[in-house]
């Protein structure tokens, strides 16, 4: 069955230091993923596709198969990158188009 | 900017009443997702529909859950009876699927249900 795992509950870092939000997964097709982001009591928003290797908000993400991950990165963080972040897989076959969450990471950014 | 629309925005009900929550789906969008919200267990798939026809509700206490589409512009996700466990944020999102199309998926801004 597929997984996504998103290993840090919590996260906090400075303003202007990097971040990296992880995100393992495990799924037997080829996955497509996603990153969303929620702002506080807002609705999700998505923020990155991996099909379309676009940097968005200056956050990037690569899919490693190997590895089976799709982390979250932008170099210098701003105090209006804090929010919750799921990363999320698609599926194909059968179940073409199902999207299941991982657990959210929630991200912190002090000045 | 196409959205999707939740209603109501927050219910408040007492522990064994009926709770219905609506969804309008963006225009021309065929795939609809009942999501649930919570600290513990983040966002779980309750339910999703592919033109109208329920594709997956194996997340979903059949018990007391129901979802339908009574046509293309409205998604309910009902609770007979609710109980405090059931107190969420409850999302709906809807996206465009098949025939070359594979768009990502606008969300709804989520029904905020306290069950006391």
């Amino acid at each position: 069955a597929q997984r996504v795992t998103q290993p840090e509950k919590l996260l906090s870092v400075f303003k202007g230091a990097p971040v990296e939000l992880k995100c393992n997964y495990s799924y037997s097709g080829s996955p497509e993923l996603f990153w969303y982001v929620q702002y506080s009591r807002q609705r999700l928003q998505l923020l990155l596709r991996h099909i379309s290797r676009e940097s968005i908000k200056g956050f990037t993400a690569d899919l490693n198969k190997g590895e089976t991950s799709f982390h979250l990165k932008k170099p210098f963080a701003q105090e209006e990158d804090s929010a919750m972040y799921y990363c999320a897989l698609r599926e194909g076959g059968t179940s073409y188009g199902k999207l299941t969450f991982g657990q959210g990471t929630i991200l912190t950014v002090h000045p | 900017d196409a959205r999707v629309t939740q209603t109501p925005r927050h219910k408040v009900t007492e522990m064994g009443q009926e709770v219905t929550m609506r969804c309008q789906p963006i225009l021309g969008h065929n795939t609809v997702f009942w999501y649930r919200q919570t600290m513990m267990q983040g966002l779980e798939l309750l339910a999703y529909f592919r033109n109208r026809a329920p594709l997956d509700d194996s997340g979903m206490p059949k018990d007391r859950f129901s979802a339908e589409m009574p046509d293309a512009t409205l998604a309910t996700l009902k609770i007979q009876p609710s109980e405090p466990r059931d107190s969420a944020v409850y999302f709906c999102a809807s996206g465009l699927q098949g025939q070359g199309k594979n768009y990502g998926y606008t969300f709804g801004s989520g029904t905020r249900l306290t069950v006391v």
